[in-house]
C-alpha cells in the first residue's frame, strides 16, 4: 500500500534552536518528494520538491535530504523562528507515467516554537 | 504574486443538500486538484483536471462529487447530496507543468 509516515508526530523546539524532521515512505512508482508547511487553518505552501536523483536541497533555512534507497527524507530547519509553528507535511508523488501521478500525503508533524 | 482563491472560506449545509465549492486557479495554470483534509487527519487527494476533463480521481470522488470548469477561470467542485463525513476542508490547487502545485486557502465544509 502506498503510504507516507512521518516522524514525530509534534515537537515543541525553543526559538533559535535546529530540528529534524523525519518522512519514510512506501510510494512506488516514485515521481518526486515534496515537503509542505501548512499554517492552521491554511493551504499548504510548498518548501522543497526532490526528484528521485536529488539528494539534498535548501530553502532558506530550510533543508531538505532524500536517500531513494532507504525511501527517506528529512526536513532539517536551522535557527527556528516563531513564524516556522506550523504543520510540516511530506508528500510524495506517483508517477504514472504519461499522466500527472497524484500525491500521497503524510500526515505532517506539527512543529511549535517557543519563545 | 498571483495566488489560488477559494470561495466561500466556510460553508455549511445540512445532510443531503448539495454544494458548490468554488476556486480561481492561478490564471495561465493547465492543471487543476481538488484535495479534501478531515480535521485532525492527512490531506486527501480528490480529482485532478486537465483539458477539461477528469485526468485521474480517487477512490473518494465516487458519483455524489463532480468538477467542472464553466468558464476560464472558475473550477468548481460539487458534491451532489452531502454526508456529515462529508465535513472537511476543501482545498483547490493548480499548476503550470504538473510539478509544482499552488494551493488555495481552503473551504471549510461543515454538514449538520
Amino acid at each position: 500500500k502506498n503510504q507516507v509516515e512521518q516522524s514525530p508526530q509534534s515537537l515543541i523546539i525553543l526559538e533559535g534552536k535546529n530540528c529534524t524532521l523525519q518522512c519514510n515512505y512506501t510510494v512506488s512508482p516514485f515521481s518526486n518528494l515534496r515537503w509542505y508547511k501548512q499554517d492552521t487553518g491554511r493551504g499548504p505552501v510548498s518548501l522543497t520538491i526532490m526528484t528521485f536523483s536529488e539528494n539534498t536541497k535548501s530553502n532558506g533555512r530550510y533543508t531538505a535530504t532524500l536517500d531513494a534507497d532507504t525511501k527517506q527524507s528529512s526536513l532539517h530547519i536551522t535557527a527556528s523562528q516563531l513564524s516556522d509553528s506550523a504543520s510540516y507535511i511530506c508528500v510524495v508523488t506517483m508517477n504514472y507515467g504519461g499522466s500527472q501521478g497524484n500525491l500521497i500525503f503524510g500526515k505532517g508533524t506539527k512543529l511549535s516554537v517557543k519563545p | 504574486e498571483p495566488e489560488v482563491t477559494q470561495t466561500p472560506s466556510h460553508q455549511v449545509t445540512q445532510m443531503g443538500q448539495e454544494v458548490i465549492l468554488r476556486c480561481v486557479p492561478i490564471s495561465n495554470h493547465l492543471y487543476f486538484y481538488w484535495y479534501r483534509q478531515i480535521l485532525g487527519q492527512k490531506v486527501e487527494f480528490l480529482v485532478s483536471f486537465y483539458n477539461n476533463e477528469i485526468s485521474e480521481k480517487s477512490e473518494i470522488f465516487d458519483d455524489q462529487f463532480s468538477v467542472e470548469r464553466p468558464d476560464g477561470s472558475n473550477f468548481t467542485l460539487k458534491i451532489r447530496s452531502t454526508k456529515l463525513e462529508d465535513s472537511a476542508m476543501y482545498f483547490c490547487a493548480s499548476t503550470e507543468t504538473y510539478y509544482e502545485q499552488y494551493f488555495g486557502p481552503g473551504t471549510r465544509l461543515t454538514v449538520t
